[in-house]
Order: structure tokens, then sequence, then C-alpha cells
């Protein structure tokens, strides 16, 4: 059974860092793209980032630049290192991974951990 | 545009019809994900491309797509339909990602 368990969220004081970590089991992080999606609390879902199995790296216009997307294929695990954090970034920080055999410009994200709270406030 | 709008909520009673449509320019070039989302839960897809539904999602959901314009039906709504649904798409610039609005449906 594939499972994605997504780590490091907490209270972090804005103008901080934290890295997020989502480890993969059952499914392989190198084959495969991978997303970090947030969500605020009472709103809707918002993509932050994508990392393709190639390593081209894209991000949400509100993240980018503060943000970044990468993986360890030794340890099977995706990373969203955050940075400047501000307090419009607290949300819950969902990594999802693709169904098999669809292709990156379907989104059909099938595979989803069970998010990790990011509250950024002083 | 890289917006993908959704009605905010719709209702439907139960064992009826439900459609879910979605808005968006990015939907002239690319198919549309279908996510369900439960309170305190993670989402879950429940259709994805011309005409694909995971295994395990009830044959009830089905998608389609026309123009800027992509829906979820839910054909013989369920109590358990009752959820937030958001549409998913690649956007039109190709390098981003957006979800839409998303849309409340409550099963009377």
């Amino acid at each position: 059974e594939v499972q994605l368990v997504e780590s490091g969220g907490g209270l972090i004081q804005p103008g901080g860092s934290l890295r997020l970590s989502c480890a993969a089991s059952e499914f392989t992080v190198r084959n495969n793209y991978m997303s970090w999606v947030r969500q605020a609390p009472g709103k809707g879902l918002q993509w932050v980032a994508f990392i393709y199995s190639g390593g081209a790296t894209y991000y949400a216009d509100s993240v980018k630049g503060r943000f970044t997307i990468s993986r360890d294929f030794s340890m099977n695990t995706v990373f969203l290192q955050m940075n400047s954090l501000r307090a419009d970034d607290t949300a819950v920080y969902f990594c999802a991974g693709p169904i098999e055999d669809s292709p990156p410009t379907f989104g059909a994200l099938g595979y989803w951990g069970q998010g990790t709270l990011v509250t950024v406030s002083s | 545009s890289s917006e993908l709008t959704q009605d905010p909520a719709v209702s439907v009673a139960l064992g009826q019809t439900v459609r879910i449509t979605c808005q968006g320019d990015s939907l002239r070039s690319y198919y549309a994900s279908w996510f369900q989302q439960k309170p305190g839960q993670a989402p879950v897809l429940v259709f994805y491309g011309m005409n694909n539904r995971p295994s395990g999602i009830p044959d009830r959901f089905s998608g389609s797509n026309s123009g800027n314009t992509a829906s979820l039906t839910v054909t013989g709504a369920q109590a358990e339909d009752e959820a937030d649904y958001y549409c998913h798409s690649r956007a039109s610039s190709g390098d981003h990602y957006v979800f839409g609005t998303g849309t409340k449906v409550t099963v009377l």
C-alpha cells in the first residue's frame, strides 16, 4: 500500500524557516513527479510546488523565491524548504503523487499524505 | 488567466443527480482532475483525464469536458458524497498548476 507521510510542520515566527519532509513507501519518488499542496484554515486547496521526475521544478507565484522543492532518492523522500515565512503561509501542507500511468499534464494526484500543519505567528 | 472557477455550493436530494462545473481558460488545453475532500481528511482523487476513474471510486462519479468547462457528475448521490469538491488542472502557461475554488455539495 502506498503511503506518503509528511513531517516537519510546527509553529514558526514570521521570517523564519522550516523544512517539510514527505517520506514515501511503496512509491518510488525517483520515477514520479511530486507536488506540494496547501490548505489554509477554512480555505480551499492551493497548489504550491512541483518537481518532475527529471528534476525540473515549478512554483506558485506566491512562494517563488522563498520555497524550494527537492528530493533525496536514497531516502525516497521529497522536501519543501520554506524560507522567509509569512502569516499567510499558515496552512496544512500536503505532499501528493500521481496515480499510476498518468502523465503530468493530467494532474491526477492519486496519493496524498495526511498533511502537516505550519503555523506562522509571533 | 490561470483561475478555475466553481460554484461555491450546490445541494442534491438523496438519490438524485448533481453536476459540478469548473470553468477556466486552461481547460481548453488540459484535462481537469477532480478531488473529493471531507472535513479533516486529505483530498481523494475521484476522476481524471478524459474518462478515468481510480480504482475503488464508485461508477456514479463521471466527468466530461467541453471548451473551457469541465464537469463532474454524481448520478444517484449518496449521503457519503457530501463533501467539498475541487477541480485541478495544469495552467495555460504550462509551468503552473491550479485548483478550482471548490464546491460544497450537500446531500439532502
